[in-house]
């Protein structure tokens, strides 16, 4: 079974310094990975998504994401955080062969002005 | 306008009721799945349907039952089974599902309250 851990409750920032948001993961085989992100009493956006190939992703409103499988993780980038990344972040992955899709818990993302 | 949409934005249901909560898509995705999300649990799998007329329990498929006649369509039932139905749900659909990695478009949920 596949699973994420995003281990951090809520991570805040002040705005124009960098986000991290960390997520790590767990499967038997190759995984793809995706971020999403949910604004309060929204559905989920796509962010961006691991496949295959260059381990650095690049995806919406300037977010980048590192596939690093020696540490499973791939963990959600942004060098200038704005006050309107201000949201909730869901780290999720699927494995090959199993079309179920897992989520992190998510990380509450605060940037500070 | 393509889209996935979902329909009552806000639900309410007496206890022993069963409720249905509508979700349509037309974006010609085969995929389509529920998710119920509560406070601090992220997103909990109930159903997916990889193809018309075929569908998975999730991981927490108690309670639930679902229908896939239409391709555009994914109704969730929530049934009196269930034996707390307070959540936000969530409806998507993929072109492909996860099995190839293709992303899943969200709708705007629906927040169901018991009374």
């Amino acid at each position: 079974a596949q699973s994420v851990a995003q281990p951090e409750d809520q991570v805040n920032v002040a705005e124009g310094n960098p986000l991290t948001v960390k997520c790590t993961y767990s499967v038997s085989g190759n995984p793809y990975l995706f971020w999403y992100v949910q604004y309060p009493n929204r559905g989920l956006q796509f962010l961006l998504k691991y496949i295959t190939g260059d381990n650095l992703v690049k995806g919406s409103y300037g977010f980048e994401a590192e596939f690093n499988k020696s540490q499973t993780s791939f963990h959600l980038k942004k060098p200038s955080a704005l006050v309107s990344d201000s949201a909730l972040y869901f780290c999720a992955v699927a494995l090959y062969g199993n079309n179920r899709l897992a989520f992190g818990k998510g990380n509450q993302v605060v940037v500070i002005p | 306008d393509g889209g996935i949409t979902q329909s009552p934005k806000y639900l309410f249901r007496k206890e022993g009721q069963n409720v249905t909560l509508s979700c349509e898509q037309n974006l010609n995705h085969d995929a389509m799945y529920w998710y119920r999300q509560d406070p601090g649990q992220g997103l909990r799998l109930i159903y997916y349907s990889q193809i018309v007329n075929d569908f998975q329990k999730g991981d927490i498929a108690e309670g639930y039952s679902v229908s896939r006649e239409k391709k555009e369509s994914f109704p969730l039932t929530v049934t009196s089974a269930q034996k707390n139905p307070t959540a936000f749900y969530l409806c998507a659909s993929s072109l492909e599902g996860a099995l190839l990695g293709t992303e899943a478009f969200f709708g705007q949920g629906t927040r169901l309250t018991v009374v």
